[in-house]
């Protein structure tokens, strides 16, 4: 089983802030990354599939990156409705594995 | 606009059984995987099992592996898990999740439905 791991666990920052957000995999993934967002109460949205390709409706302030078995999601600018916690998943081998997440709040 | 609901969670004593089922809506069901990912409630994300549009792949995550089936019936646009031998830790909130692909069934979800609760509990 593939591990991810995400750091920080926890990032504060205010808005109009730019935000990096990390994913280490135990081995390659090639670039069979994806990010999601989750706000409280709420299901997982998908922001970036394929380490760097933005889904339908996601703004341009979000970006993914890849960097061997290092990947990035970078917020360019916070809008208040980016804190979230976010997830990075795997696709690469079964099963599909998620890192543990990372904690995007106000400062 | 794709929708994805989720029936058939509550309160199970451990051992027992219970079904989930996710209708689908809005999209070309018999063209896509389909996922169940669950998520214990203030903890993070797990896939629990994944089938590809024909029900030719299906996979599990290995906790769930001889206790949990997936399924799918195209005419119907629906997907299921039979839970069987539930224990305390399948207690989660369960997401019916679709694949952006047809055939690999390993992601990435690009649609989630709001998720049913199952308490496993005596």
């Amino acid at each position: 089983e593939i591990v991810l791991t995400q750091s920080p666990a926890t990032l504060s920052l205010s808005p109009g802030e730019r935000a990096t957000l990390s994913c280490r995999a135990s081995q390659s993934v090639s670039s069979y990354l994806a990010w999601y967002q989750q706000k409280p109460g709420q299901a997982p949205r998908l922001l970036v599939y394929d380490a760097s390709n933005r889904a339908t409706g996601i703004p341009a302030r979000f970006s993914g990156s890849r960097s061997g078995t290092d990947f990035t999601l970078t917020i360019s600018s916070l809008e208040p409705e980016d804190f979230a916690v976010y997830y990075c998943q795997q696709r690469y081998n079964w099963p599909p594995t998620f890192g543990q997440g990372t904690r995007l709040e106000i400062k | 606009d794709v929708q994805l609901v989720e029936s058939g969670g509550g309160l199970v004593q451990p051992g027992r059984s219970l079904r989930l089922s996710c209708a689908a809506s809005g999209f070309s069901f018999d063209d896509y995987a389909m996922h169940w990912v669950r998520q214990v409630p203030g903890k993070g994300l797990e896939w629990v099992s994944g089938i590809s549009w024909n029900s030719g792949n299906i996979g599990y995550l290995d906790s769930v592996k001889g206790r949990f089936i997936i399924s799918r019936d195209n005419a119907k646009n629906s997907l299921y898990l039979q839970m069987n031998s539930l224990r305390d830790e399948d207690t989660a909130l369960y997401y019916c999740a679709k694949d952006m692909f047809p055939v690999a069934a390993a992601g990435p979800f690009d649609h989630w439905g709001q998720g049913t609760l199952v308490t496993v509990s005596s």
